[in-house]
């Protein structure tokens, strides 16, 4: 079954550092990754996808991740930090099991960047 | 704003009412799924709809629940003698055909009292 992971629940950063939110995943085939963003009592928000290619993907607001097959990694990254970078994220892989593209989340790594 | 829609955006009921919520996706989707979310969790899938066809229904989904797209437009999902672990948010995604990436709604809060 396709899983992904989120080490950490929280990652820390001061405003201007570069930032890097980690995911690992587990899957039969070739990965279909995602990160969404979340904010308090919205939904979530579609920042980058990977499908085949490139391993540096670039997304919204600046941010990128970098998949990794033999580490089977897909952590996402951004150069300098904003306050307002500060939400929720999550890592999510597309399920195999039949032909409906459903997404089996992580459970999300809260970003906090201080000013 | 032509994203996913949903209604309402909060919803407190008492322990065995039924509820029911609805979503509107981005014109033209012909994809459309239901995820619940519980507090500190990712997004969990309920359902999933291919225009009117309800294609896959996972078993989180217990008898209690139903999802309609009768015109494969909006969708509801109903929550019958509602229990107070139903108590999460629930989510609405729609994708075009073909595409991967799904596209989200705010969300529905149900809080069962």
């Amino acid at each position: 079954a396709q899983s992904v992971a989120q080490p950490e629940d929280q990652v820390n950063v001061a405003e201007g550092n570069p930032l890097t939110v980690k995911c690992t995943y587990s899957v039969s085939g070739n990965p279909y990754l995602f990160w969404y963003v979340q904010y308090p009592n919205r939904g979530l928000q579609f920042l980058l996808k990977y499908i085949t290619g490139d391993n540096l993907v670039k997304g919204s607001y600046g941010f990128e991740a970098e998949f990794n097959k033999s580490q089977t990694s897909f952590h996402l990254k951004k150069p300098s930090a904003l306050v307002s970078d500060s939400a929720l994220y999550f890592c999510a892989v597309r399920d195999y099991g039949g032909a409906t593209n459903k997404l089996i989340f992580g459970t999300g790594t809260l970003l906090a960047v201080q000013p | 704003d032509t994203g996913v829609s949903q209604d309402p955006r909060h919803k407190i009921t008492k322990r065995g009412q039924n509820v029911t919520f609805r979503c509107d996706p981005i014109s033209e989707h012909n994809r459309l799924y239901w995820y619940r979310q519980t507090l500190g969790q990712g997004p969990e899938f309920l359902t999933y709809f291919q225009n009117e066809a309800q294609l896959e229904k996972s078993r989180l989904l217990s008898d209690r629940f139903s999802a309609e797209r009768p015109k494969g437009s909006f969708s509801t999902l109903e929550i019958q003698r509602t229990e107070q672990g139903d108590s999460a948010m629930y989510l609405c995604a729609s994708s075009p055909g073909g595409a991967t990436e799904q596209y989200f709604g705010p969300g529905t809060r149900l809080t069962v009292t």
